[in-house]
């Protein structure tokens, strides 16, 4: 596709239930990152994929948290026995290096909201 | 922890007024983005900067990066109502040009008309 894609958009959840959260990254983009975002707050580091393999797992708040990536390209963000603090917009991002710059471009991101 | 701090939080200016944001690393940064979130929306690149005391344009847009490459800043000259969102540095600590973004807490940017 042109940008990238996450699915869903939304999602409301009871907690104590599991969710999973999907990133498609542009074609060809080699990293993808997922960053969570709380209401009018900054972006906060999950995880970062090179390839299929993620060399920086640091931001994952829990071991609630999970992500893995296949085939180099769609990743999934799981979240077991969601909290209400979990709940915040999820975004995924992927890049490419070009002449040593790297630029990352957003999905729109997942709205999740715990009950 | 590495940290990169921004300020201010809020900005409120009248259209045609100019505004800063500045940005602030705890650790030297291998390179320093900036990006504009609009309100509902998700964030978008705007540049990136790499070298020491680097400074590059984009029409009113201004970017700084320090010589120590631990500060940044952006100005905005005459601004238009075009210009509301919220703006995030994010800086990449030590020498790597992939992995980890440190992303400030943003400056939102209010313009009345």
């Amino acid at each position: 596709g042109a940008g990238v894609s996450q699915s869903p958009s939304n999602k409301v959840t009871e907690k104590g239930k599991d969710v999973e959260l999907r990133c498609d990254p542009i074609s060809g983009h080699t990293a993808l990152y997922w960053y969570r975002q709380s209401l009018g707050q900054g972006l906060e580091f999950l995880i970062y994929f090179q390839g299929n393999s993620a060399p920086d797992k640091s931001g994952l708040p829990s071991d609630r948290f999970s992500a893995e990536r296949t085939g180099g390209s769609v990743s999934t963000l799981t979240i077991q026995r969601t909290q209400q603090e979990d709940s915040a917009v999820y975004l995924c991002a992927s890049s490419l290096l070009n002449q040593g710059l790297e630029t990352q471009y957003f999905g729109p991101g997942t709205r999740l909201l715990v009950l | 922890g590495q940290q990169v701090m921004q300020i201010p939080q809020y900005q409120h200016v009248q259209e045609g007024e100019d505004f800063t944001t500045y940005c602030n690393s705890s650790t030297t940064l291998s390179n320093i983005q900036w990006y504009k979130q609009r309100p509902g929306g998700h964030p978008v690149f705007l540049i990136q900067l790499v070298k020491s005391g680097e400074v590059k344009k984009q029409k009113r847009l201004t970017f700084q990066f320090g010589e120590a490459k631990k500060n940044s800043s952006l100005h905005i000259t005459a601004t238009q109502t075009t210009d509301v969102g919220t703006y995030f540095c994010a800086g990449r600590p030590g020498s790597s040009n992939t992995g980890k973004l440190i992303f400030g807490q943003g400056t939102t940017l209010q313009v009345k008309p």
